[in-house]
């Protein structure tokens, strides 16, 4: 068990929904990471934040959003859903971000019909 | 800009025979270094890392691995494989510029009894 829950587990909707994952991070960890794993593209980085902040930003589309909360749980928001956004999407977190060690949650897995 | 190759996507060994999973890098500064690996149906956990000092790394479970600088390697090793060892493996840079985290596309190792 990393630390890092994530919810919900399993996610089924249909294409144009939006839906909200959530992630709680380890306790006294600052910056929280999402990626997606799907098996064309592999794990791709999509963003990071760091104590409420966004740091940095890899291959995030304009429909997806996400924010981190004072509380430090963070959102990912997928709109406008497409069948090819059916994923797992994972989120980490680690004490600054720095270079740190990222401890993964289990994953949400999201699909699309 | 950093890039990750992780040369072949699935590895097959013996049990009790060395376990060699390759990893390439490209970084425009000093990089860090990481494996981790995932086992089925659950989120990624960290092998090693290396951010600066020795370039010999080990990590858990008897992993190790070897900064090349010259070579642009960090290729992660186990003298002797385990049937436990059987999973995903995946070898990300980053850097302390962009805080991005690049992961290769993994290697999927199999341990053949």
């Amino acid at each position: 068990d990393s630390g890092v829950t994530q919810t919900p587990k399993h996610l089924i909707t249909a294409t144009g929904q939006r839906v909200t994952l959530r992630c709680s991070p380890r306790s006294g960890d600052l910056s929280v990471y999402w990626y997606q794993q799907s098996l064309d593209q592999g794990l791709q980085f999509l963003i990071q934040y760091y104590n409420g902040e966004e740091r940095a930003k890899g291959n995030i589309l304009e429909r997806f959003s996400a924010q981190q909360f004072p509380d430090l749980h963070s959102e990912l928001n997928l709109s406008s859903l497409e069948l090819g956004d059916s994923a797992l999407y994972f989120c980490a977190s680690s004490q600054s971000g720095k270079a740190d060690t990222q401890y993964f949650g289990p994953g949400t897995r999201l699909t699309v019909l | 800009a950093q890039s990750v190759t992780q040369l072949g996507s699935h590895v097959s060994v013996s049990e009790g025979a060395l376990v060699l999973l390759r990893c390439n890098y490209s970084s425009s500064v000093p990089p860090y270094l990481f494996w981790y690996v995932q086992y089925p149906n659950q989120g990624l956990q960290l092998l090693l890392k290396y951010t600066t000092g020795a370039t010999l790394v080990k990590g858990i479970n008897g992993f190790e691995a070897e900064f090349k600088k010259s070579e642009t390697s960090f290729h992660l090793t186990k003298p002797s494989a385990h049937m436990s060892d059987a999973a995903e493996y995946f070898c990300a840079v980053s850097d302390s510029g962009t805080y991005k985290y690049i992961f290769g596309t993994g290697t999927r190792l199999k341990v053949l009894a």
